[in-house]
């Protein structure tokens, strides 16, 4: 049974550009949430996916944006990157319909904006 | 919104002891709190959660106990290994709200 999975590991982006990370979440699951984590830090939430729309979304600007496939992967872009937005992309997955939040969580793709 | 405050943020204790995590939340509305564990360089480990209709729960060495009436809940580890050094993390959720409200985290390092 395959856990989250998330590509790339490492990506190494200069101010200014766009990236575009992905996800694909566990097997059985169909909601995909995204979350920032900055070096010593915990995870702050972005947004979560359900169905192919965005569901909740956290305090991030309109740069964060998402979306959801229909066998549930997900991606998540950034655009006109800051050299703030250096950090750890996690990505979680869920039972959309469960009545308690269970996440679990992917490695992660470390973001570094030079 | 829900605030999660957790203590210490670092732990360290001598191996075989036990050790204990404290968490408070804010929120009374709250229903779901999660313990995860992060090495390092990867993702958070779902190690254990318990939902607010129960007062403790046990794994084998971990155990969760929650206390609704004053809005905190524990981690604690018995007979800890050199594996369970990590940093460890609580969180706190409601229902139909989406987001894992997280703590800052302790680091929990194990002394051989």
């Amino acid at each position: 049974d395959a856990g989250v999975t998330q590509s790339p590991t490492h990506l190494i982006k200069t101010r200014g550009q766009q990236v575009t990370l992905r996800c694909s979440p566990k097997s059985g699951h169909d909601t995909v949430s995204w979350y920032q984590q900055a070096l010593g830090q915990g995870p702050q939430f972005i947004f979560q996916y359900y169905e192919e729309e965005e569901r909740q979304r956290g305090n991030f600007p309109d740069r964060f944006s998402g979306h959801q496939f229909p066998n549930y992967s997900s991606e998540l872009n950034v655009n006109a990157l800051l050299l703030g937005d250096s950090a750890l992309y996690l990505c979680a997955s869920s039972p959309g319909q469960g009545l308690y939040n269970e996440q679990f969580f992917g490695p992660g793709t470390r973001l570094t904006v030079l | 919104g829900e605030n999660v405050e957790q203590h210490p943020s670092t732990l360290s204790v001598q191996e075989g002891d036990s050790a204990v995590i404290k968490c408070t939340y804010s929120d009374s509305a709250s229903n779901y709190f999660p313990w995860y564990k992060q090495e390092l360089g990867k993702g958070p480990q779902l190690i254990i959660d318990i939902r607010s209709n129960v007062g403790e729960k046990k794994d084998q060495r971990i155990a969760v106990t929650l206390n609704k009436t004053a809005k905190h809940f524990s981690l604690h580890i018995t007979e800890t290994q050199p594996e369970d050094s990590a940093v460890y993390f609580c969180a706190a959720s409601k229902s139909g709200n989406y987001q894992l409200i997280w703590g800052a985290g302790t680091k929990l390092i194990i002394k051989p």
